[in-house]
């Protein structure tokens, strides 16, 4: 069965860099979603894709961070300067027109030190 | 605005005991429902899912919910608890705006004792 894949499994990287995690999504999925886990609580909506636009964006979802598909495959969630606070798991998922279950896959652990 | 609310934050059940997680939904329109479970340091894994139809759905792994719409509510029932249930578990609400996001409750956390 087709699942959703991301790399890396961990990220750690220093305050203000950048970072981008990738994801693959299965190969008849047209809407594409990052989520993220801050440790011990709840997964939050960041950024929804669809047709090569975002869909629509949180509050998290800020000018640091940036969303591309940029070859028709991969899927990817840049964060331009990281800090602290943008320590956790990031989960991509997707899903297929006129359905509503979203895949994910297994998440980024990103820390930022 | 869409919320799920998951009352309670951590739950402890005996082997072999039943078991309900609760889970209330606040959304306008025909909520899109689901039970997720997540083992530490996993990823989610989808219980079950309700959109549509007979209100009591069955999932992997012996569990079932039931939808009751009168009480927006959308509770995750086991009868027989094993202790490799032991996990967290997210209820979480479908939106129809922005190409369909997933909003997540607060989650449960399920200890299972001998």
């Amino acid at each position: 069965e087709p699942e959703v894949t991301q790399t890396p499994s961990h990220q750690v990287t220093q305050m203000g860099q950048e970072v981008i995690l990738r994801c693959v999504p299965i190969s008849n999925h047209l809407y594409f979603y990052w989520y993220r886990q801050i440790l011990g609580q709840k997964v939050e909506f960041l950024v929804s894709f669809y047709n090569n636009e975002i869909s629509e964006k949180s509050e998290i979802f800020d000018d640091q961070f940036s969303v591309e598909r940029p070859d028709g495959s991969n899927f990817t969630l840049k964060i331009r300067s990281t800090k602290l606070e943008d320590s956790a798991m990031y989960f991509c998922a997707g899903r297929r027109q006129a359905t509503y279950e979203q895949y994910f896959g297994p998440g980024t652990r990103l820390t930022v030190t | 605005a869409q919320s799920v609310t998951q009352p309670d934050i951590h739950i402890t059940v005996s082997e072999g005991a039943s078991l309900e997680l609760r889970c209330n939904y606040s959304y306008g329109a025909t909520p899109y429902l689901f039970w997720y479970v997540q083992s530490p340091g996993q990823g989610l894994q989808l219980l079950l899912k309700y959109f549509s139809g007979d209100t009591l759905v069955q999932g992997i792994k012996g569990f079932e919910a039931e939808f009751k719409r009168s009480q927006s509510s959308f509770n995750l029932r086991k009868p027989s608890v094993h202790w490799s249930d032991a996990a967290e578990y997210f209820c979480a609400v479908g939106t129809n705006t922005g190409g369909f996001k997933t909003i997540f409750g607060a989650g449960t956390r399920l200890f299972v004792k001998a």
